[in-house]
C-alpha cells in the first residue's frame, strides 16, 4: 500500500458545476501537492501544500482552489468546472520539500466534463 | 524560468536495442533531477535521482551540468520498459518538483 488514495477514482461532471477532488495520506508527510497530467503537455503543477492550513499556486492555478485542514487530506476544488479542466489529476506526497525519497503518487483522478 | 525538456514524445525501439531518453534543464543553481516512470494502468513511481548514482532495473542516468544534460540510458531494452517517462528537476529552496513533458518509450519484440 502506497499510503496514499484519491477519490473519486472517476467522475464525469458537467460544465459549471462545482466539484472536489480528495487526496488522503497515511503517511503524515508535510508536503502534497496536486498536478493535472494532459497529453504533450505532461505533469503540471496545479496547487501544492506545505503544512496545514498553508498553500501555495502552481503553475496552472485558474479555476482551481484547495484547502488543508488537516495534515492527512488536500482537497481539490473546481470552482465552475470547464471542458479544458478534462484531465487525470494526480496528488503526491513528499516528506522533505527536497525529495531525497522522491514523491509518492496516488492512482489519479479521470475527470471528463461535458 | 526553470525548464525542464524532453524532446522526444514518442521512442519505439527493438528488443534488445540501447535506449536513450533525452533530458535537458535550463537552472542557474545546483539542480537535483529525477527520472519517474509510470507503466499502464499504473501510478507514477520514482525510478532513479542522479544524487544516488544508482542503477534501477538496468537503467542510469548521469548528470553532465556542462550539457545540462540528465539522459536516461539502458544498454538492452526489454518488452516491460514500455512505459510513460518523465524527468524532473527539483530547485533550491522549497519549491515543487518541474516535470518534463515526458517520453512515451515501445520496446517493440
Amino acid at each position: 500500500d502506497a499510503g496514499i488514495t484519491q477519490s473519486p477514482r472517476h467522475k464525469v461532471t458537467e460544465t459549471g458545476t462545482p466539484v472536489t477532488l480528495r487526496c488522503h495520506q497515511t503517511e503524515n508527510h508535510r508536503y502534497m501537492y496536486w498536478y493535472r497530467q494532459d497529453p504533450g503537455h505532461g505533469l503540471r503543477l496545479i496547487h501544492y501544500s506545505y503544512g496545514v492550513k498553508d498553500t501555495d499556486k502552481g503553475e496552472v492555478s485558474d479555476g482551481y482552489s484547495v484547502s488543508r485542514s488537516k495534515t492527512e487530506d488536500f482537497l481539490l476544488t473546481l470552482e465552475s468546472a470547464t471542458s479544458s479542466q478534462t484531465s487525470v489529476y494526480f496528488c503526491a506526497i513528499s516528506d522533505t520539500q527536497g525529495a531525497k525519497g522522491g514523491y509518492t503518487f496516488g492512482s489519479g483522478t479521470r475527470l471528463t466534463v461535458v | 524560468a526553470q525548464r525542464v525538456t524532453q524532446p522526444e514524445k514518442l521512442l519505439s525501439v527493438f528488443k534488445g536495442a540501447p535506449v536513450e531518453l533525452k533530458c535537458n534543464y535550463s537552472y542557474s543553481g545546483s539542480p537535483e533531477l529525477f527520472w519517474y516512470v509510470q507503466y499502464s494502468r499504473q501510478r507514477l513511481q520514482l525510478l532513479l535521482r542522479h544524487i544516488s548514482r544508482e542503477s534501477i532495473k538496468g537503467f542510469t542516468a548521469d548528470l553532465n551540468k556542462g550539457e545540462t544534460s540528465f539522459h536516461l540510458k539502458k544498454p538492452f531494452a526489454q518488452e516491460e520498459d514500455s512505459a510513460m517517462y518523465y524527468c524532473a528537476l527539483l530547485r533550491s529552496g522549497n519549491t515543487p518538483l518541474v516535470f518534463g513533458k515526458g517520453t512515451r518509450l515501445s520496446v517493440i519484440a
